[in-house]
């Protein structure tokens, strides 16, 4: 079974629909991560979280929230949708005591906004 | 800032062969992680291989190794016997030890399209 998952792993939406991206991971990783991939482009960062307690926002994080519920959960939230939104969309996890905090990728989620 | 730039948008290999993908970094902190990750064309991120800045000897994965050049700030990644399989995106990342907050979050360079040839 995958470490990290990601669900759905496809969504068609319209413009205006609230939206919810979910990871869940099986690692035991206290750090998770939430990034989009635009074509031709590397990943940006959204949000991130070093513990339950622990939310912080990178460097695109506009029309966007996030919840972490649990350690081994963590959720990606469009509060109201728009075209330019569309995007895969990756979660990630990493552990603070690894010595390198070497980030490990779910799936990712291929988000289409009409 | 960091900044990573992959001048390479395209490769080609002939399979068995090595190829060398090229990343160079930007940062003023003395103390910083490099990472090479693949994406297949089925769009998952997989991790490869990590160097520190302070590691003396280049890091090794296997067939993947990592030419690390700290004076010209250049991180290349060495795939040898290549293969088919090898056929994906193939970005580099740095981290900031140093920074706080989110300077210290993973930056990702543009990627290099490889395509190993049969």
């Amino acid at each position: 079974d995958a470490d990290v998952t990601q669900t759905p792993r496809n969504r068609i939406t319209k413009t205006g629909k609230r939206i919810m991206l979910e990871c869940s991971q099986t690692k035991g990783h206290d750090r998770m991560y939430w990034y989009r991939q635009d074509p031709g482009l590397g990943l940006r960062l959204i949000y991130y979280s070093f513990d339950v307690k622990d939310i912080n926002k990178g460097e695109i994080s506009d029309g966007y929230s996030v919840s972490r519920q649990a350690q081994a959960k963590f959720s990606l939230s469009l509060e109201s949708a728009i075209p330019n939104q569309t995007a895969l969309y990756f979660c990630a996890t990493s552990d603070r005591d690894s010595g390198t905090d070497t980030q490990y990728f779910g799936p990712g989620t291929r988000l289409t906004v009409l | 800032a960091q900044k990573i730039t992959q001048t390479q948008p395209g490769m080609f290999v002939q399979e068995k062969e090595a190829v060398t993908l090229d990343c160079t970094y930007d940062t003023s902190d003395q103390s910083y992680g490099l990472f090479w990750y693949k994406q297949p064309s089925s769009g998952e991120m997989i991790f490869l291989i990590y160097q520190g800045s302070y590691d003396e000897q280049n890091a090794t994965e296997g067939r993947y190794s990592l030419n690390f050049q700290k004076a010209r700030k250049s991180a290349n990644l060495v795939i040898s016997a290549s293969q088919l399989g090898d056929s994906a995106m193939y970005f580099c990342a740095m981290r900031d030890l140093e920074s706080s907050g989110s300077a210290r979050q993973l930056t990702f360079g543009s990627g290099t399209q490889l395509t190993v040839l049969p």
